[in-house]
């Protein structure tokens, strides 16, 4: 079965500080795929990043990065130099490989930056 | 702008009542999906199209039905409210069959019944 797992429930921060997301995956496909997702408080969900399994390279994006490492089936968001803005539900998400293509959600993880 | 919108933002209905949530997509997506996003339960898929006319059920369909008649449209319609079915409804549509396309998601329908 596939799973995500999103252990930190909510964080807090003071703007500028670093913050990493944690987020833990279970699938036996061999070939998947895996989003992170941001919801800020208006509730819209705005796509971040996608990563392959076959592409285990850290991406940076400006203030943001992303760790994905297939030995420990995490792919952890890290937030650098924080701002009140990047205060929302981060999601991090594994889309099920059938006719479906159903995203299977983690619980999210509720980051409060703080002035 | 080019995206997936969903109409309206905020219903309040009345138990029994029907509605239709509309959903539409300018991309030329040929997938498209309802989820429902609920305190505890995290987004659940209710049914979803892999192309015009062509629709089947998520984990979640009971109450709900869909039709897909264009590429553009995914309409969601409750056939009588129920209060288990308040939530907020997100529509999410993504370019062809490949897996590694990012799935867009609408603004979201924030629907309370009564």
């Amino acid at each position: 079965a596939q799973k995500v797992t999103q252990a930190q429930t909510e964080i807090s921060v003071v703007e500028k500080e670093d913050v990493t997301l944690d987020c833990v995956y279970e699938t036996r496909d061999t070939t998947y795929y895996l989003f992170w997702y941001k919801q800020p408080p208006s509730g819209e969900l705005v796509f971040l990043i996608r990563r392959n399994s076959f592409d285990e390279q850290n991406e940076i994006s400006g203030r943001y990065s992303w760790n994905f490492q297939k030995s420990t089936s995490s792919f952890n968001f890290t937030i650098t130099a924080s701002q009140v803005v990047d205060s929302a539900v981060y999601f991090c998400a594994l889309p099920r490989v059938d006719s479906s293509y159903k995203l299977i959600f983690g619980s999210g993880t509720r980051l409060l930056v703080r002035p | 702008n080019a995206g997936v919108t969903q109409t309206p933002k905020f219903q309040v209905l009345k138990t029994g009542q029907s509605m239709t949530l509309q959903c539409a997509q300018d991309m030329n997506h040929e997938y498209m999906s309802w989820y429902r996003q609920d305190p505890g339960m995290g987004l659940r898929l209710i049914h979803y199209s892999v192309g015009a006319g062509i629709t089947d059920q998520g984990e979640v369909p009971n109450g709900y039905n869909v039709s897909r008649s264009t590429t553009e449209d995914f309409p969601l319609r409750l056939l009588s409210a129920a209060p288990s079915q308040t939530s907020v409804y997100f529509c999410a549509s993504r370019p062809g069959l490949i897996f590694n396309y990012g799935y867009t998601f609408g603004s979201g329908t924030r629907l309370t019944v009564v």
